[in-house]
């Protein structure tokens, strides 16, 4: 899998955008881009992911640049309970399930009231 | 429905003894995962299952540790001997097989928490 690399922390205001960066030059073709979070001691949540085309869903949006060397994941009104560790990983989609996620150090977003 | 689930949440043990960690997943997900995850540090990979069919055990540290999944369904985790370095956070997942949008998404439980004294 390809590495990424990601801001160790970032700080938002409450009902603001959250940008959230990632970098994985080294990708591959068939290689995805998938986001999760981790909310305290919670387990990892899936969040969105994306091949090329930009992607939107009831959680966030996630824009790949055309070269797909770097994604954003942005979640559009930060609340409180956005503050979370957040995973930028890449990966392999089989068709069939079953591929391992390489977890990084991921982003503390921290969402300030 | 019932996401997933692990047993014992929290489990204490000394060094040396063996132990043994539950993992159910969601009915009808046929790949479940096991990862570690120490104090401040994202999810280790350590092995998975598609049915019972164990198809990456690459992520065990070492030959202490073991995992089956004999009926496709329940997974346990096998520490042998433990040390103190086995302290941390034991998380199992699921995904299906069913393709769609979210295909390959993994769902966490809540985790097994082990210390050894």
């Amino acid at each position: 899998d390809a590495k990424t690399t990601q801001p160790t922390s970032m700080d938002c205001a409450e009902g603001r955008a959250a940008n959230l960066p990632c970098n994985h030059s080294t990708i591959s073709g068939n290689e995805y881009v998938y986001w999760y979070r981790q909310i305290h001691s919670q387990g990892p949540q899936y969040i969105i992911h994306g091949l090329k085309n930009n992607e939107t869903n009831e959680m966030a949006s996630l824009i790949i640049t055309e070269d797909r060397k770097s994604s954003t994941l942005i979640l559009p009104h930060a609340t409180l309970r956005d503050t979370a560790v957040y995973y930028c990983i890449v990966r392999v989609a089989l068709e069939t399930s079953g591929s391992r996620l390489t977890f990084g150090e991921g982003t503390q977003l921290t969402v300030n009231p | 429905g019932a996401g997933v689930s692990q047993s014992p949440r929290y489990k204490v043990t000394k060094r040396g003894q063996d132990v043994a960690l539950r993992c159910d997943p969601i009915s009808g997900h046929v790949s479940l995962y096991w990862y570690r995850q120490a104090l401040g540090q994202g999810p280790e990979f350590l092995t998975y299952f598609n049915y019972e069919a164990q198809q990456d055990k690459s992520g065990l540290p070492n030959d202490r540790f073991s995992a089956e999944r004999p009926e496709g369904s329940i997974s346990t985790l096998t520490i042998q001997r433990t040390e103190q370095r086995d302290s941390a956070m034991y998380r199992c997942a699921s995904s299906s097989l069913l393709a769609g949008p979210r295909y390959n998404e993994q769902f966490f439980g809540p985790g097994t928490r082990l210390t050894v004294l």
